[in-house]
């Protein structure tokens, strides 16, 4: 994967966690960034897109945010449900065009 | 209420073939960019293909270029893959999306339960 997460991320209930997503100008340099939430034997689900947006129903303790080729997805409040893999992604204008999803990052609460 | 389901995964041998299906409700089908993401045994998710609503654009990633070929048939709601010389590391839950595509920006804002495919001897 060209955009790159770290490969884990923790934190006790309550607490804020942030997850980085780094690409390049070709793609989170260049588009809008979204953010997708995968909980054990469920479908993906988004969690931002354009960068900072919620769709309905996702709690406003999710945040996103972009910089440059880089982007966060911030969680206040963490609790025991938050507990799944997150990836960000966006489209490359790279090639003749695809979209690419981060390398995941498992948030844990301890 | 926005449904996909997929369909027609199992288990076929390296070097065969499979099509899924994704059936979609709930939404004008016609109008909507729509995508194939899969997920490998303890890998993370990776795009696979797209296709534009009148299917005057597609794209791919590159490990399928040549070998998997998206279609779609806005008359009856569905949009396919058809997978040909499959191999191993094709062994995946694959995903139907449904997406929005504007200026600078693509997301896969639904998704379907998917469809599990098996590539092994």
């Amino acid at each position: 994967s060209v955009l790159t997460q770290p490969p884990s991320a923790s934190g006790t209930p309550g607490q804020r966690v942030t997850i980085s997503c780094s690409g390049s100008s070709s793609n989170i340099g260049n588009n809008y960034v979204c953010w997708y939430q995968y909980l054990p034997g469920m479908a993906p689900k988004l969690l931002i897109y354009n960068n900072n947006q919620r769709p309905s129903g996702v709690p406003d303790r999710f945040s996103g945010s972009k910089s440059g080729t880089s982007a966060s997805l911030a969680i206040s409040g963490l609790q025991s449900e938050d507990e799944a893999d997150y990836y960000c992604a966006a489209w490359d204008d790279s090639l003749n065009g695809f979209y690419v999803f981060g390398t995941g990052t498992k948030v844990t609460v301890l | 209420e926005v449904q996909l389901v997929e369909s027609g995964g199992g288990l076929v041998q390296p070097g065969g073939s499979l099509r899924l299906s994704c059936a979609a409700s709930g939404f004008i089908f016609r109008t909507y960019w729509m995508s194939w993401v899969r997920q490998a045994p303890g890998k993370g998710l990776e795009w696979v293909a797209n296709m534009k609503p009148d299917g005057s654009e597609i794209y791919y990633v590159d490990s399928v270029k040549g070998r998997f070929t998206i279609s779609r048939d806005n008359a009856k709601n569905s949009l396919y893959l058809q997978m040909n010389s499959l191999r191993a590391e094709d062994t995946a839950l694959y995903y139907c999306t449904r997406d929005s595509q504007g200026p600078n920006e693509y997301t896969l804002n639904y998704w379907g339960q998917g469809t599990l495919v098996t590539v092994s001897s």
